[in-house]
C-alpha cells in the first residue's frame, strides 16, 4: 500500500530559482526520508526527518514535517540544472506498529531545472 | 567505500528460463530488500531480511524467491520468468530499522 503521496507530479523551474516538493501520508511515522533518483539509477539519500522534529537543514536542502497534517516538504533552494532528477518521500512506521519497518514510498516528483 | 552492489546490470531473458539477481553490501547491515520500480507505480517491496535466515514477503512477492545465508548477500531468484516481471530492480540495505537505506544501481529486467 502506497503511504506518501507527493505533491506535484512534474514540477519544471528556472535555474536559481526554489523548488518546493509536498508529501503527504495516512498513518503514524516513526521518521520520513527524502531520495533523489537520477534517471534509471538508483536512489541516493538526501535527509531523514524524525516524528518529533520539525524541520531539517542540510545544504540547501531545508524539510520540514508537519506531523498534524500528516505532510512534509521538502525545499529546495537556488536550484541547479543538476538537480534535475525524481524525488520520493517514504515513510517508516513506528515500531509498535510491527511493520517490520518497511521503508514505503510515494510514487514521486519529476523535478526539471531549466539552465 | 560503502556501497550495494547489483549484478547483472541489464539482462534480457525469456520466458521460463531461471534467473538469480545477487546483490551484496559491505556495510554489515542487518536489513536488506529488494523493490520493483514501474512506471506509475513507484517503489514496491518484493521482499526483505531482517538478518541471516530471516527473509519475509513484502507487498508483492508472488513469482520471486529470496535466500539470506550470508548477512552481505541477498540474492533475488526468479524461478520462471514471465513479462510481466519486466521491470526495474533494486537492493537496498539498511543499518538500523529505523534509519536511512542505501540502494544498489539497479538491475532492468526484460523477460520476451
Amino acid at each position: 500500500s502506497q503511504q506518501g503521496e507527493e505533491d506535484p507530479q512534474a514540477l519544471s523551474i528556472q535555474e536559481g530559482e526554489n523548488a518546493t516538493m509536498n508529501c503527504s501520508y495516512k498513518t503514524s511515522i516513526n521518521n520520513l526520508q527524502w531520495y533523489r533518483q537520477n534517471s534509471g539509477r538508483g536512489l541516493v539519500h538526501l535527509i531523514l526527518i524524525r516524528s518529533n522534529e520539525r524541520e531539517k537543514h542540510s545544504g540547501r536542502l531545508r524539510v520540514t514535517l508537519d506531523t498534524s497534517k500528516k505532510s512534509s516538504s521538502l525545499l529546495i533552494t537556488a536550484s541547479r540544472a543538476a538537480d534535475t532528477a525524481s524525488y520520493f518521500c517514504a515513510t517508516v512506521a513506528p515500531l509498535y506498529t510491527g511493520a517490520n519497518s518497511k521503508l514505503t514510498f510515494g510514487k514521486g516528483i519529476t523535478l526539471s531545472v531549466r539552465p | 567505500e560503502a556501497q550495494v552492489t547489483q549484478n547483472p546490470r541489464y539482462l534480457i531473458t525469456v520466458t521460463g528460463k531461471k534467473l538469480t539477481v545477487t546483490c551484496s553490501q559491505n556495510m554489515n547491515h542487518e536489513y536488506m530488500s529488494w523493490y520493483r520500480q514501474d512506471p506509475g507505480l513507484g517503489l514496491r517491496q518484493i521482499y526483505y531480511s531482517m538478518n541471516v535466515e530471516v527473509t519475509d514477503k513484502g507487498d508483492v512477492p508472488e513469482g520471486y524467491k529470496v535466500s539470506r545465508k550470508e548477512k552481505r548477500n541477498f540474492p533475488l531468484i526468479l524461478e520462471s520468468p514471465s513479462p510481466n516481471q519486466t521491470s526495474l530492480y533494486f537492493c537496498a540495505s539498511r543499518g538500523g530499522a529505523q534509519g536511512t537505506q542505501y540502494f544498489g544501481p539497479g538491475t532492468r529486467l526484460t523477460v520476451l
